[in-house]
Order: C-alpha cells, then sequence, then structure tokens
C-alpha cells in the first residue's frame, strides 16, 4: 500500500538533547511538508520541500532542520533551539504537478521533551 | 493576508443532530478549498474538496460543503450526525507557494 510512514509514533526525549522524526513516503511525491499541530493552534507549516536537495521555511521554523537527500525522504530535526518542543508532529506530502494542492498526511509524531 | 477562519472552536451534539461548521477564507487568488478530519488516532484526512464547478461539494461519510464566493465561506455541513463522527475539522485554503494556509480547527463531540 501507498502512503507516508512516520516513526515512531511516541518519542520522549531530555530537555537540550536533539531528536529527529523520520518521514518516508512511497507515493512517488515530489514536495513535503512538517505541520507541528498543538491544541487550538491548528497546523502550523515548519519546513516544506518541493524537490529534492531543495527546502523552505515555513511559518515557525526556528530551532528545526531538515534535510531531503532522497526523494521519499524527508527528516525532521527538532534541535536544542526550539524552546516548546513538545508537540504532535505532522508529515505531509503532494503529488507532483497536482494542480489543486491536496496533501496527503502521515500518522504523526508525538513528541514529549522532559 | 492569507488566512482561515474557523467559527466554532468546540462543538457538541447528540447524535442525529445537523452540523454546520463555519469557515471563511481570504485569499485573492483562485481558490482551492479543503475540510480535513482527524478522527481521535488516526491520520488527517481529506473529507472533501472545491475545485471549481458545482460549488456544493459531497464529501466522504455524508459531508457536504457549500462555496459561496461572495461570502469567502466553506461552511461544512451534515443533516444527522453519528457518534463516530466526534473528531477534529479543519478547513484551509490554497496559498501561495502551493502551501496550504489552515484553520485552527473545530473540535466536535457527538453525545450518544
Amino acid at each position: 500500500d501507498g502512503g507516508i510512514t512516520q516513526s515512531p509514533k511516541y518519542l520522549f526525549r531530555k530537555e537540550g538533547q536533539n531528536v529527529t522524526l523520520s518521514c518516508e513516503q512511497n507515493l512517488n511525491h515530489d514536495a513535503m511538508y512538517w505541520y507541528r499541530q498543538d491544541p487550538g493552534q491548528g497546523l502550523r507549516l515548519i519546513y516544506y520541500s518541493q524537490i529534492v536537495n531543495d527546502f523552505q521555511k515555513g511559518d515557525i521554523a526556528e530551532g528545526y532542520s531538515v534535510s531531503r537527500e532522497k526523494k521519499e525522504s524527508f527528516p525532521l530535526t527538532v534541535t536544542s533551539a526550539q524552546k516548546n518542543p513538545t508537540a504532535f508532529y505532522l508529515c505531509a506530502s503532494r503529488k507532483d504537478r497536482d494542480p489543486y494542492n491536496e496533501q496527503f498526511f502521515g500518522p504523526g509524531t508525538r513528541l514529549t521533551v522532559l | 493576508a492569507q488566512s482561515v477562519s474557523q467559527h466554532n472552536h468546540h462543538v457538541i451534539l447528540s447524535e442525529a443532530a445537523s452540523l454546520e461548521l463555519g469557515c471563511n477564507y481570504s485569499y485573492g487568488g483562485t481558490v482551492n478549498l479543503f475540510w480535513y478530519v482527524q478522527y481521535p488516532g488516526q491520520h488527517l484526512q481529506l473529507l472533501l474538496k472545491y475545485f471549481s464547478g458545482d460549488p456544493l461539494v459531497k464529501g466522504i461519510k455524508g459531508f457536504e460543503a457549500e462555496f459561496i464566493k461572495s461570502k469567502f465561506s466553506f461552511n461544512l455541513r451534515k443533516p444527522s450526525v453519528q457518534w463516530s463522527d466526534t473528531a477534529e475539522y479543519f478547513c484551509a485554503v490554497n496559498g501561495n507557494n502551493r502551501k496550504l494556509i489552515w484553520g485552527l480547527g473545530t473540535s466536535l463531540a457527538v453525545n450518544p
């Protein structure tokens, strides 16, 4: 089955540690996105990538970093510079040349920083 | 500025009640509009979408939405809700650079 996988589902880290969240898709989509979801705040865009080896900052990129070395993978690193990292993180992708911009989502990773 | 406003943050209904969730957007270009749903413990998934043509759009599970251009609105409706409709609902509009602009979400609780 085609889809987006995110691992792990739950992640615990100590304050001050960097942590990398995985996102893999086998939909052959070119564009990928990382969102942060907090209660009552909707989805806020962290980073997005339209093609391999290229990515752009979203609305809340501070304290995060990404890479896009392969089309199917878009890992997100939450660095120690992120002041409030505990949140639910969602990865999404969009079909190439889709004029309507529909996005498909993974199951999410819930990160808790202790 | 591009934005999406969802009027209701929390809605509580009894089964068989009718549902309408408000969504207004601000965007100057051609709009593509979406409603996504997030059931407890599940992926965020597309409920329905509007791109062009008939402004009344039908989605999965008996949901529909009406695009009213003059009101910049895309309200979600369902004539009779079920307990299984308990979820969080998000409205979104296409923005610049192929991004989506999201509303803050509406949490719906349906009591059996």
